[in-house]
């Protein structure tokens, strides 16, 4: 157990709809990064923040959006959803976010089905 | 842009032989590498990390690492392998004042009794 979790675990949803993944990082991290994986673009970065400040940005579409909040937990928000939306959605959490050097440690993940 | 090869897409070996997955890299700047591993339907578990110092990076699980500047490789080893190491394994590198994470596309390694 990594320390970080994942809300919900999985979600099927229509298309055209918008979603909200939550994320809370390990204790005492202050970073938080979201990912996606799927089989044909494999484990993409989308986005990082850093004590409540976007820090990093990735491939992330404009329809995703992302926050994280005073007590440090993010919450990734899809909308507009398409087919190719589908996939494994993770939160990763480390203690810096200024220092490349700190490893990452992931959630469990969120699977995303989009019908 | 980094970048990061992983030139195998399966490693297939019995169990109690030596494993080894492969790693190139490509970044601007001194590498920040890391290793991960991904077993079926969990997130990815950090293995072991390079920063500086000593080219061999010991971590998790008897698993050990090699960084090769001149051929910029990162090979993940285990002198022995077990049933239970057959996974989904990932390298990934940042580098310089980049804080994006570049993964490869990872190697599934199955090791067989």
């Amino acid at each position: 157990d990594s320390g970080v979790t994942q809300t919900p675990k999985h979600l099927i949803t229509a298309t055209g709809q918008r979603v909200t993944l939550r994320c809370s990082p390990r204790s005492g991290d202050l970073s938080v990064y979201w990912y996606q994986q799927s089989l044909d673009q494999g484990l993409q970065f989308l986005i990082q923040y850093y004590n409540g400040e976007e820090r990093a940005k990735g491939n992330i579409l404009e329809r995703f959006s992302a926050q994280q909040f005073p007590d440090l937990h993010s919450e990734l928000n899809l909308s507009s959803l398409e087919l190719g939306d589908s996939a494994l959605y993770f939160c990763a959490s480390s203690v810096g976010g200024g220092d490349s050097s700190y490893e990452q440690y992931f959630g469990p993940g969120t699977r995303l089905t989009v019908t | 842009a980094q970048s990061v090869a992983q030139p195998e897409d399966q490693v297939n070996v019995a169990e109690g032989n030596p494993l080894t997955v492969k790693c190139t890299y490509s970044v601007s700047g001194n590498p920040y590498l890391f290793w991960y591993v991904q077993y079926p339907n969990r997130g990815l578990q950090f293995l072991l990390k390079y920063i500086t110092g000593d080219n061999l990076v010991k971590g998790s699980y008897g698993f050990e690492a090699e960084f090769n500047k001149s051929q910029t490789s990162f090979h993940l080893k285990k002198p022995s392998a077990l049933v239970s190491d057959s996974a989904l394994y990932f390298c990934a590198v940042r580098g310089g004042d980049d804080y994006k994470l570049s993964f490869g596309a990872g190697t599934t390694v199955t090791v067989r009794a």
